[in-house]
């Protein structure tokens, strides 16, 4: 099974600041998600990426799929932006399994 | 459409109740599953449904009924449950093969008391 290694557990930074998230995983895999889960609230996705790199407004994923390592950019991060972002991979092997998730990084944008 | 849809939002249920949370997607996915999340834990998963087959139980307790009456609706029946079962719980698609991606539900926030 694979395992999901994210640093850091918890962050805390201010506002603007630019903001990384590091992910790597064991075994290769066919696309990685990025999710984020705000306080109290339900898992929205993120990014699914399986090579390079997608941005969507201010935020940015990487993934290098040789070296099993991702990562997450928030670039000029807003109070908004806390939330706790995961992680996760899907099955190897493909078929309906479930996905195997990061601890998750628990973010904080202080105003 | 590329939602999936849960209800409720929010549930107290007691020890003695039978409830059940709904969960519904469009999207054509043949693959869905029940995650359950505890406070500040990644999700943990209960049940896939692959083809409206249950193909994965994570050996959990028979105080949670899945049920998957066709390829667009998913049930999680629940009985007798322990305060500790208060948790998130999770409804989400994704296909069997092919494109990877996963689409989660906002969740089901269950209070046992």
């Amino acid at each position: 099974k694979n395992e999901v290694e994210q640093s850091p557990q918890n962050l805390t930074a201010q506002e603007g600041e630019f903001i990384t998230i590091n992910c790597s995983y064991s075994v290769g895999i066919s696309a990685l998600h990025w999710l984020q889960q705000h306080p109290g609230g339900g898992i929205v996705s993120l990014f699914m990426l399986s090579s390079g790199k997608k941005k969507h407004g201010r935020l940015i994923a990487t993934i290098n799929i040789q070296e099993k390592h991702s990562s997450l950019h928030i670039t000029a991060s807003h109070p908004r932006d806390s939330a706790v972002y995961i992680c996760a991979v899907p099955p190897s092997g493909g078929g309906a399994d479930g996905l195997t998730f990061g601890k998750g990084t628990h973010l904080i944008i202080q105003p | 459409d590329t939602e999936v849809t849960q209800t409720p939002k929010h549930l107290v249920m007691g020890m003695t109740n039978k409830k059940s949370l709904k969960c519904e997607q469009h999207m054509g996915h043949r693959a869905m599953y029940w995650y359950k999340q505890k406070a500040k834990k990644p999700p943990e998963l209960m049940f896939v449904y692959s083809y409206e087959k249950l193909s994965i139980n994570e050996s959990v307790p028979s105080r949670f009924s899945p049920e998957c009456p066709n390829s667009s609706l998913l049930n999680l029946h629940l009985h007798a449950l322990q305060p500790e079962d208060s948790a998130l719980y999770l409804c989400a698609s994704s296909q069997v093969w092919g494109e990877p991606g996963y689409t989660f539900g906002s969740g089901t926030r269950l209070t046992v008391v």
